[in-house]
């Protein structure tokens, strides 16, 4: 089964409003999520690296005031996508860094089965 | 900047052959290794992961790792049309995991 849980999995939302991204690490901690977008055909870009109780670090170009993080426990991170526009229709995915607990092995990314952002 | 190089395909190949994906990287220092295979329009999914030199076999897939080259590969043996995805190779570096562009695979029935 999923060791990443992530919600929803697809979304169509109007031009200007705001969409939230959950992701959940199951049976384990994860004190570093990682968020990433991925446009058709093209590779995986990292966006941003969410740290648990504290600010997210975002890549080069990622617009810390549009896609807000926030990485509440050890167990959940969300992205906010506010006043989405066209632009923004992109294949979301996150991903936990598993560091303690469970059957799993650690030190490995694993992800979540990613949001798919339509905006109209 | 560390990099993560694959050739990114299309690599075709027919069923029942072995497919063979590399990847080199850049930083040295690298410790972990990873293969990943994503399916269109799916995230990507584990398959492989190899932290010493030589080779790691998992059911009809194997690892080899080669750090003096800075050289992972992956190999599929009886390929299937299954398998047919991208393959994402992934690096850790500096507390980082760097992925490559991926490789597509194609395995023809």
């Amino acid at each position: 089964g999923a060791v990443v849980s992530q919600h929803p999995s697809w979304v169509i939302c109007k031009s200007g409003t705001s969409v939230k991204i959950e992701c959940r690490s199951l049976d384990f901690q994860a004190t570093t999520m990682f968020w990433y977008r991925q446009f058709p055909k093209q590779s995986l870009m990292l966006m941003a690296t969410s740290n648990e109780g504290s600010k997210a670090t975002y890549e080069q170009g990622v617009e810390k005031d549009k896609f807000l993080i926030n990485h509440a426990s050890l167990t959940l991170s969300t992205l906010t996508v506010t006043s989405a526009h066209p632009e923004d229709s992109s294949f979301y995915i996150c991903s936990a860094f598993r560091t303690s607990g469970g059957q799993l092995a650690k030190n490995i990314q694993y992800f979540g089965a990613g949001t798919r952002l339509s905006v109209l | 900047q560390k990099e993560v190089e694959q050739n990114s395909g299309p690599l075709s190949v027919p069923e029942g052959a072995i497919a063979s994906l590399n990847c080199t990287y850049s930083d040295r220092g690298s410790q972990s290794f990873f293969w990943y295979r994503q399916y269109s329009g799916k995230s990507p999914e584990l398959i492989m992961s190899i932290y010493s030199n030589g080779d790691k076999e998992d059911g009809r897939f194997t690892a080899q790792l080669n750090k003096a080259s800075q050289y992972v590969s992956l190999l599929i043996r009886d390929s299937q049309p299954s398998d047919s995805a991208t393959y994402l190779c992934a690096v850790t570096s500096q507390g980082n995991l760097i992925f490559g562009k991926g490789t597509k695979l194609s395995v023809k029935p």
